[in-house]
């Protein structure tokens, strides 16, 4: 089952716009984590957001976490067009060794 | 930090053939190991995760089956394929802190 459902699927921007993806998710969770996917690689960790955390920065990534809402933003500022690719939302199920993906939004960005 | 390493980076195999994937791990000891499949364009899926040698834990059904042979080590198998194996097969490892670590992945395509 998916506990990560991102928003929207698919999103093409030009070069110095900002890309918001959002991400909902169902059950309690500790932690909500950010991926990346360039087109047929390995998925590379962006950010992790704590359950106790609201917002948290890194670099050009601002996320965000709203448990009451059960949802997360990614937040990309000045798009660049080496940003083109899929992100992913995820989060380790309560209890378990497990870490659930979203179905993903494949970011494009136009130069 | 840890590395996983996967190989073949693609498979083409005919329907009815095995499989053998192997994933490794270096830089840590006693990890949690993770096989995904990804369909074009879509999610990831979990299809085994294992806490130890010898032990492992299906997902979910299908004509697949893994192995921990070794603790850093992480095998996974078919008897014979299906033209529904065919996918983007990632291995993934928890840090003690942090995002997890992928593998650059195995796109196998059962023809």
């Amino acid at each position: 089952s998916q506990q990560g459902e991102e928003d929207p699927q698919a999103l093409s921007i030009q070069e110095g716009e900002n890309a918001t993806m959002n991400c909902s998710y169902k059950t309690s969770i500790n932690n909500l984590q950010w991926y990346r996917q360039n087109s047929g690689r390995g998925l590379v960790h962006l950010i992790l957001i704590r359950s106790n955390e609201r917002e948290k920065h890194s670099g050009r990534l601002r996320v965000t976490l709203d448990t009451s809402k059960k949802s997360s933003s990614l937040l990309i500022t000045a798009s660049r067009a080496a940003d083109t690719a899929s992100y992913f939302c995820a989060t380790p199920l309560a209890g378990y060794n497990k870490l659930i993906f979203g179905a993903g939004t494949r970011l494009a960005v136009h130069p | 930090s840890q590395t996983i390493h996967q190989w073949p980076a693609t498979l083409v195999q005919p329907v009815g053939s095995p499989l053998s994937l192997e994933c490794t791990v270096e830089g840590t000891s006693n990890p949690n190991l993770y096989w995904y499949r990804q369909a074009a364009g879509r999610g990831l899926q979990l299809l085994f995760y294992s806490v130890g040698i010898g032990q492992i834990s299906s997902e979910v059904p299908q004509n697949l089956s893994a192995s921990r042979p070794q603790d850093r080590q992480f095998i996974l198998s078919s008897k014979k394929l299906l033209l529904s194996d065919s996918g983007f097969y990632l291995c993934a490892c928890p840090p003690p802190t942090g995002g997890y670590t992928f593998g650059s992945g195995t796109r196998l395509t059962v023809v």
